[in-house]
């Protein structure tokens, strides 16, 4: 059972279209992040979230923070071939320090 | 100037032979860590270190064996590689251990590969 689920696991799209990826928890996170991964590379931090609710966008990519602190999205509008990649989220349990890492979604946007 | 380098970029060994890789920071971070990311893209981590004191150890079997010598060097040296050790392994850093709002940096990772 892994901690921290994210849907969808694949995703292909025509470039211009919006998507939403979820990343999901029956635990509570003290911080939430985001990475994007490029074949052959390692995780890049987009974004973190730390408060319940908060939203924070980051040009065409808009994340927010559940109310509960259990779960996130990550949604692109007009999504461009230069965003595919892996979407990770990762997670701090509440009185933790370890990262939890989510199960990944695969993106590819068409030209 | 890479800021997390690791190496080698590729493994390719035979089962039961012993490996090393090797990771820097030049970021001036206290505490740096190794992930294993598998074949379904899930990483993990396995093992991190704070100011050269280990702090994190994931169950990890004891054929894995992290050291670092000082707080920019976290080497991973691995006895008797199996099957299941193949993998990509990653180092990272961050600024201190308090998970959080801290950024981790990836290096660029190491492919495994036990034949």
């Amino acid at each position: 059972t892994q901690l921290l689920e994210q849907s969808p696991q694949f995703l292909s799209i025509q470039e211009g279209e919006n998507l939403t990826v979820y990343c999901n928890s029956s635990s509570v996170f003290s911080s939430l992040q985001w990475y994007r991964q490029e074949p052959g590379e390692g995780p890049v931090l987009l974004v973190t979230v730390v408060t319940g609710g908060e939203v924070k966008k980051l040009k065409r990519l808009t994340f927010q923070f559940g109310d509960a602190r259990k779960d996130s999205s990550l949604h692109i509008t007009a999504a461009q071939p230069g965003d595919t990649g892996l979407y990770l989220c990762a997670g701090v349990r509440t009185g933790t320090y370890k990262y939890i890492f989510g199960t990944g979604t695969r993106l590819k946007v068409l030209a | 100037d890479t800021a997390v380098s690791q190496t080698p970029k590729y493994l390719v060994t035979q089962m039961g032979n012993d490996k090393s890789i090797k990771c820097e920071q030049n970021l001036g971070h206290d505490t740096m860590y190794w992930y294993k990311q598998d074949s379904k893209k899930f990483l993990k981590i396995m093992f991190s270190y704070n100011n050269k004191e280990l702090i994190i150890n994931e169950t990890v079997p004891n054929r894995f064996s992290p050291k670092s010598p000082d707080k920019a060097h976290l080497n991973l040296h691995i006895n008797s590689l199996e099957l299941g050790d193949s993998a990509v392994y990653f180092c990272a850093s961050s600024q201190d251990w308090r998970g959080g709002k801290n950024i981790q940096y990836f290096g660029a990772g190491t492919r495994l590969s036990v034949l």
